[in-house]
Formats: C-alpha cells, structure tokens, sequence
C-alpha cells in the first residue's frame, strides 16, 4: 500500500514570508508525528497527533509554528514568518498509534534565504 | 527526558564482514524498540523492530535485546557496499507524547569493496 507521503519535496522561500507543510500518512494510522533534521543534526521532535484529540505541541520550538490535522488524516504544518534558522528537512511520521512501528515520509526539504 | 545512546562511530568494515552497531536506552520500562537506516539525503527507513528480550533475525540483520541491560544491537552479516548509511536506534515514548521517538545520533556505517 502507499506508504506516508508529503508535499512539497523541496521549498525555497523569502525570510519572513509563511509556509505550509503537508503531510497524508498511512491510510488507518491514527497516530502521526512531525519531527525536523537539520543538516548533520539529529531528529527534533515537533508536534504529536493520536486521532482527532488535541495535539501535543511540546516540540514546536516557537509561537510561529503550528500544526493542525483535518479528520484525523493530513496534517498541515505551518510555520510562520519563517527566519533562516529554520531551514531544515521537515519529516512526517504516522503508525498505529501506541508504541507501534513508525513510518517516515520523503520529507519536506525547507530552504530560506 | 528519555536518552538513547549510541557508539557514534564512524565505524568502517570491508564487504562481507559482520557490522555491530550498540545502543542503550535510559527508561527501563521501554517495549518497544527500533532500528532504522538513513542514507544521505532520505528519510529513515525502518529496517528492524524488536520487543522481547533475544535475538530477532530478518535476512542478513539481526537485533538482540537485553533489557536488564537496557542494550539493543544490531548485526548486519554479509555487509554490503549498498549497506553504508546512518543506523538511528530509536526508543518510543511511553508517557504524554506517546510513541514519540526518541533517537540516537546515529551510527555512520561504511562498507568498502
């Protein structure tokens, strides 16, 4: 079946200007998670969603980020007046929720000047 | 806050040679417990999961758990040049953010002809 998928591959933008992030995880998977990479860096949680409940936000690193998941499916990640520090590959991750095996997406690759 | 570690290498092995990548993980109480690979530029890609204490084997990877010893590992027999990649042991969280991943900074592993 089709695995996680996200959109756009790559964004290039404007520091300053606001962009959204798209994410439609594995059909079923009631659990989906965004974390970040900056180059060479580790994986950065952001934000958790389990169904339609309240996401955790504990990750998201400024006011300027936000995420919100229509029908307990895509997710849409939005990170405003985008600053060069956040330059980064943004990584979707779903899985059946719990402690179950979580799947990546190709990620969106973030570049602002 | 949860902690994995990892040898951070890099670690270098010829073809055919056996490559052992070690993690270990702070909270005692973790189940559940995964393996993916990075190849530069991608997204992880889960290659392993593990639950019990043992080994588990799939193809030319094997992952053995100890949880008194709070360790996992990973064996790939028969390494390949097509194996050499960033290796992200990853541990999910059991409280408020559940599944949240915790990872690693990962293993560089490279496999010469």
């Amino acid at each position: 079946g089709a695995g996680v998928s996200q959109s756009p591959s790559n964004k290039v933008t404007e520091k300053g200007k606001d962009v959204e992030l798209r994410c439609d995880p594995i059909s079923g998977h009631t659990a989906l998670y965004w974390y970040r990479q900056s180059l060479g860096q580790g994986l950065e949680f952001l934000i958790y969603f389990q169904g339609n409940s309240a996401p955790d936000k504990s990750g998201l690193p400024s006011d300027r980020f936000s995420a919100e998941r229509t029908g307990g499916s895509v997710s849409t990640l939005t990170i405003q007046r985008t600053q060069q520090e956040d330059s980064a590959v943004y990584l979707c991750a779903s899985s059946l929720g719990g402690e179950n095996e979580q799947f990546f997406g190709p990620g969106t690759r973030l570049t602002v000047l | 806050q949860k902690e994995v570690e990892q040898n951070s290498g890099p670690l270098s092995v010829p073809e055919g040679a056996i490559a052992s990548l070690n993690c270990t993980y702070s909270d005692r109480g973790s189940q559940s417990f995964f393996w993916y690979r990075q190849y530069s530029g991608k997204s992880p890609e889960l290659i392993m999961s593990i639950y019990s204490n043992g080994d588990k084997e799939d193809g030319r990877f094997t992952a053995q758990l100890n949880k008194a010893s709070q360790y996992v590992s990973l064996l790939i027999r028969d390494s390949q040049p097509s194996d050499s990649a960033t290796y992200l042991c990853a541990v999910p969280d059991r409280g408020s953010t559940l599944g949240r991943l915790y990872f690693g900074r990962g293993t560089q592993l490279t496999v010469w002809p």
